[in-house]
C-alpha cells in the first residue's frame, strides 16, 4: 500500500496564479483532511471530508476549495494564490473521526 | 473553542537523559489525545491514541499518559534518533471529529 500520496512535492506560483494540490489515499479511508503547516508552528486545518460527496470548512479555509468526488481522491484547490499562502500543505486521512490520521509527506509551496 | 498547548518549545537532552514533554487541553468531551512525531521533511507519524483519563500506552522508550486537562510524553533514556518534533492533537465529540493540534515540541538528543 502506498498510504498517502500528494503531488507535486515542491511548487512555486506567482501571485494571482491557481492550482491544484493533489492527494489520494488507497486505504479505503472515509475521512480525510488538508492542514497547513507554517514554520515553528503546528498543523492548522483547512477543509476536511467525512465521505465521499461530503467537505467542509475548517480553521483557515479562505482562499482555498475542495471537493471528494471519489473515497480515494481529496484534492485542494488556490484559486488566486497570495503570498500569505506560502506553506507546507499536508493531507491526512484515517478510518473514521476518533481514528489517528495517515499524513502524506507534504507539498512545499512557495508564492513570489 | 479547543486548544493545545504544548510545552516546552524546545528540549536539549543528553543521551540517556530522560524527560517529559507536556500537552495542556481544552475541549468540549475529547474523543481521543493523539501523539505524532515529525522528522524533518516529512509528514507527522502517528504513536499513539488516548481517549480516557488514566489510560497509559507505552512504545519503546516512550510513554504517554492522560488526565483531565493534560497528557505527558515521558522519553526514558533517549537515544539521538529519538530527536523529532512530537505533536499532540485533541478530537472532540460530536459529528464533525475535527483534530486541534499543538504547535509541537522540537526533541534534539545529544550523543
Amino acid at each position: 500500500n502506498a498510504g498517502v500520496t500528494q503531488t507535486p512535492k515542491f511548487q512555486v506560483l506567482k501571485t494571482g496564479q491557481s492550482m491544484t494540490l493533489q492527494c489520494a489515499q488507497d486505504m479505503n479511508h472515509e475521512y480525510m483532511s488538508w492542514y497547513r503547516q507554517d514554520p515553528g508552528m503546528g498543523l492548522r486545518l483547512i477543509h476536511y471530508s467525512v465521505g465521499a460527496g461530503i467537505t467542509d470548512q475548517g480553521e483557515v479555509p479562505n482562499g482555498y476549495n475542495v471537493s471528494r468526488s471519489t473515497t480515494e481522491d481529496f484534492p485542494l484547490r488556490l484559486l488566486s494564490a497570495a503570498p500569505s499562502q506560502t506553506s507546507v500543505y499536508f493531507c491526512a486521512s484515517s478510518y473514521n473521526k476518533g481514528q489517528p490520521q495517515h499524513f502524506g509527506d507534504g507539498t512545499r509551496l512557495s508564492i513570489l | 473553542e479547543d486548544q493545545v498547548t504544548q510545552s516546552p518549545e524546545a528540549l536539549r537532552l543528553q543521551e540517556g537523559e530522560s524527560s517529559s514533554l507536556n500537552c495542556s487541553y481544552t475541549v468540549s468531551g475529547l474523543r481521543g489525545l493523539f501523539w505524532y512525531r515529525q522528522d524533518p521533511g516529512k509528514g507527522p507519524e502517528f504513536l499513539f491514541t488516548l481517549y480516557s483519563a488514566g489510560e497509559e500506552k507505552e512504545k519503546e522508550r516512550l510513554k504517554a499518559t492522560l488526565t483531565k486537562k493534560e497528557s505527558f510524553l515521558h522519553i526514558t533514556a533517549p537515544k539521538p534518533e529519538d530527536s523529532a518534533t512530537y505533536l499532540c492533537a485533541v478530537q472532540a465529540g460530536g459529528n464533525a471529529g475535527k483534530s486541534t493540534f499543538g504547535d509541537g515540541t522540537t526533541l534534539t538528543v545529544k550523543p
